[in-house]
């Protein structure tokens, strides 16, 4: 089985300051993506990364950075943390066989104060 | 560029009946299309995928879901509702590009089932 591991499931940090989201695979997957989810907006793409040190925007990049030094682990960095990043993110990645189908991780619950 | 629409964000039904959501999308190519479901407090499963070799395609818990080009729909079903599926329901397309490709998801539909 795929198993995407999240750093927290709850984080409450304070305006201003720089988050890291971290997301880890136990499996040898090149792709990985971070999403985040808003009601009624479903899933939106932030950023993606298909090998290390490699990264592409996604629909929403503004205000987020990411950083991918070894394969299996791929951050989501909020240099300065604002109130409308609070959200749910989500962490998938991409196996090479099958058709393209992601599996996720459980999520981390962000409140920026 | 690839969009999802799902018709209804909020469907309602009673356990034992069949459930509907539905479904439709634009691709510029050949896709790929998926189910995934959301139980409270819980991470995204996928439910089925359409992968064109059949258009007709089950999935886990009795779900399952037609592929139709000419009406670009991807609609759910199930033929009896069990509490248990009381969830959020998301529809998704991808695009398929060279060595990756990228989902677009639709806002989802909660589904309400009641004894």
């Amino acid at each position: 089985d795929v198993k995407v591991t999240q750093s927290s499931r709850y984080l409450v940090k304070r305006t201003g300051e720089k988050v890291f989201l971290e997301c880890v695979q136990d499996m040898d997957h090149e792709n990985m993506f971070w999403y985040r989810q808003d009601p009624g907006l479903g899933l939106r793409l932030i950023y993606f990364s298909y090998d290390v040190k490699m990264k592409e925007k996604g629909d929403i990049p503004e205000g987020y950075s990411v950083s991918r030094e070894k394969k299996e682990r791929f951050s989501l960095i909020l240099e300065s943390a604002s109130t409308n990043q609070t959200s749910m993110y989500l962490c998938a990645i991409q196996t090479a066989v099958g058709y393209n189908e992601q599996f996720f991780g459980p999520g981390t619950r962000l409140t920026v104060l | 560029a690839q969009s999802v629409t799902q018709l209804d964000s909020h469907v309602s039904v009673s356990e034992g009946t069949p459930v509907l959501l539905r479904c439709n999308y634009s691709s510029s190519y050949s896709p790929s299309l998926f189910w995934y479901v959301q139980h409270p407090n819980k991470g995204l499963q996928l439910l089925l995928k359409y992968t064109s070799a059949a258009t007709l395609v089950k999935g886990i818990n009795g779900f399952e879901a037609e592929f139709k080009k000419s009406e670009t729909s991807f609609h759910l079903t199930k033929p009896s509702a069990h509490m248990s599926d009381a969830a959020e329901y998301f529809c998704v397309v991808s695009d398929r590009f060279s060595g990756y490709s990228t989902l677009t998801f639709g806002k989802g539909t909660m589904l309400l089932v009641s004894p």
